[in-house]
């Protein structure tokens, strides 16, 4: 069936340092992928998508890109911040009548001063 | 304007007491509605999901149920919690072609 994984946490990483979350994914057919985030206290929020396979979703310095060839939706930053602190999710959304939004287990990301 | 609700926000419920969160959704009719839930430690999990009044399709086997009975509401209940059955609930309408909607979440601890 339809699955994400993602990347273990939590993830510490010092400011400026460069970031990655790895994500893959099992889909049948050509799902549209995002990565959603989740400040502390807050709701989720939509951070980035892409649609179909070579797009790359970006926003706030975040990045992604669609690799149907390895199935992957990896989450880049050049240089995080404290205010990036939060748990992100990767998740993919599969068409039809359902139009299910699955979504990865999360990964924590804290980032210190 | 298109909106989603939830309510409680947050909810302390004894053991073996019954559960009911509402979802309701604004601005949109026919709406594909979503419970996920977050334990402690564990990502989001697709509990149960509706594409319309009365059809509930249950995604892992639990203590808790979902309604629809109406086209922009969508119920989530127990009849008797469990300890387990703590966690966060959301809810989320996902239209097919825009950004999913969801409601602030639910906080539940059963004691």
């Amino acid at each position: 069936g339809n699955s994400v994984t993602q990347m273990e946490g939590p993830v510490t990483l010092s400011e400026e340092a460069f970031l990655t979350i790895n994500c893959t994914y099992t889909a049948t057919g050509y799902p549209s992928l995002f990565w959603y985030v989740q400040y502390p206290g807050e709701g989720l929020q939509l951070l980035l998508k892409a649609t179909k396979a070579d797009d790359k979703g970006s926003n706030k310095g975040f990045e992604a890109t669609y690799r149907k060839e390895t199935t992957s939706f990896h989450l880049e930053k050049g240089s995080v911040q404290v205010s990036d602190s939060a748990v992100y999710y990767c998740a993919l959304r599969y068409g039809g009548a359902t139009n299910k939004l699955i979504f990865g287990t999360g990964t924590l990301l804290a980032v210190q001063p | 304007s298109q909106t989603i609700h939830q309510w409680p926000a947050t909810l302390v419920q004894p053991v073996g007491s019954p559960l009911s969160l509402e979802c309701t959704v604004e601005g949109t009719s026919n709406p594909n509605l979503y419970w996920y839930r977050q334990a402690a430690g564990r990502g989001l999990q697709l509990l149960f999901y509706s594409v319309g009044i009365g059809q509930i399709s249950s995604e892992v086997p639990q203590n808790l149920s979902a309604s629809r009975p109406q086209d922009r509401q969508f119920i989530l209940s127990s009849k008797k919690l469990l300890l387990s059955d703590s966690g966060f609930y959301l809810c989320a309408w996902v239209p097919l072609n825009t950004e999913a909607f969801f409601g602030q979440g639910t906080r539940l601890t059963v004691v």
